[in-house]
């Protein structure tokens, strides 16, 4: 199994380029969530999913756009970046709410 | 809303000295708890979990005691090692209202 797979590595974007982050999971998981990770803030929740067809905004939802039309897919868009969304992104997937999360790998994006 | 708080790092240890990073939390309902590392350059990774008041999560040497009574998860190793070098999390999620929560994360050095 691949888990959760994330893509790309690594992005560089100009102020106002839009573009999708993409990830992915086989594990059969309802629950995915995507993240950002900044220097001494930890990892805030920007966007998750409970289910296909079923989105919701976490605690820094502006800026960014998600949709889930299949369970494994789960693709985060930016819809005009800006140099504040210069971060670590995470996705995560899990089979119910209180269990464990997987993790990608990451994507880390520069906006210039 | 949920609230995980980890005390602040970095945390600077010698080699097998005992290691205590607080965890606290504030929740609706009964959440389940997890300590995740993330090495340098590296995703997410999970290192032990607890599901209920008084369980207690194990792992390479960590360990955490789910305390309901004082709403903690604190993690500790008795004798580190250089290659614990780390950040460590600390990280709440309910299957009721399903909003995963990640403390800021505490640093680790261990020297030599």
């Amino acid at each position: 199994n691949a888990g959760v797979t994330q893509t790309p590595k690594f992005q560089v974007l100009k102020t106002g380029q839009s573009m999708t982050l993409q990830c992915a999971q086989d594990m059969n998981h309802e629950y995915m969530s995507w993240y950002r990770q900044d220097p001494g803030m930890g990892l805030r929740l920007i966007h998750y999913s409970v289910g296909a067809g079923i989105t919701d905004q976490g605690e820094v939802p502006n800026g960014y756009n998600v949709s889930r039309s299949t369970t494994e897919d789960f693709p985060l868009r930016l819809l005009s970046a800006a140099p504040s969304q210069t971060s670590v992104y995470f996705c995560a997937s899990q089979i119910e709410g209180d269990t464990e999360a997987f993790f990608g790998q990451g994507t880390r994006l520069t906006v210039v | 809303g949920d609230s995980v708080t980890q005390m602040e790092g970095p945390v600077t240890l010698s080699e097998e000295a005992f290691l205590t990073i607080n965890c606290t939390y504030t929740a609706t309902g009964y959440p389940s708890l997890f300590w995740y590392v993330q090495y340098p350059g590296e995703g997410l990774q999970l290192l032990l979990k607890a599901t209920k008041a008084d369980d207690k999560g194990s792992n390479k040497g960590f360990e955490a005691t789910y305390r309901k009574e004082t709403t903690s998860f604190h993690l500790e190793k008795g004798s580190v090692q250089v290659s614990d070098s780390a950040v460590y999390f600390c990280y709440l999620t309910s299957g009721g209202s399903y909003i995963p929560t990640f403390g800021r994360g505490t640093s680790l050095i261990v020297h030599p």
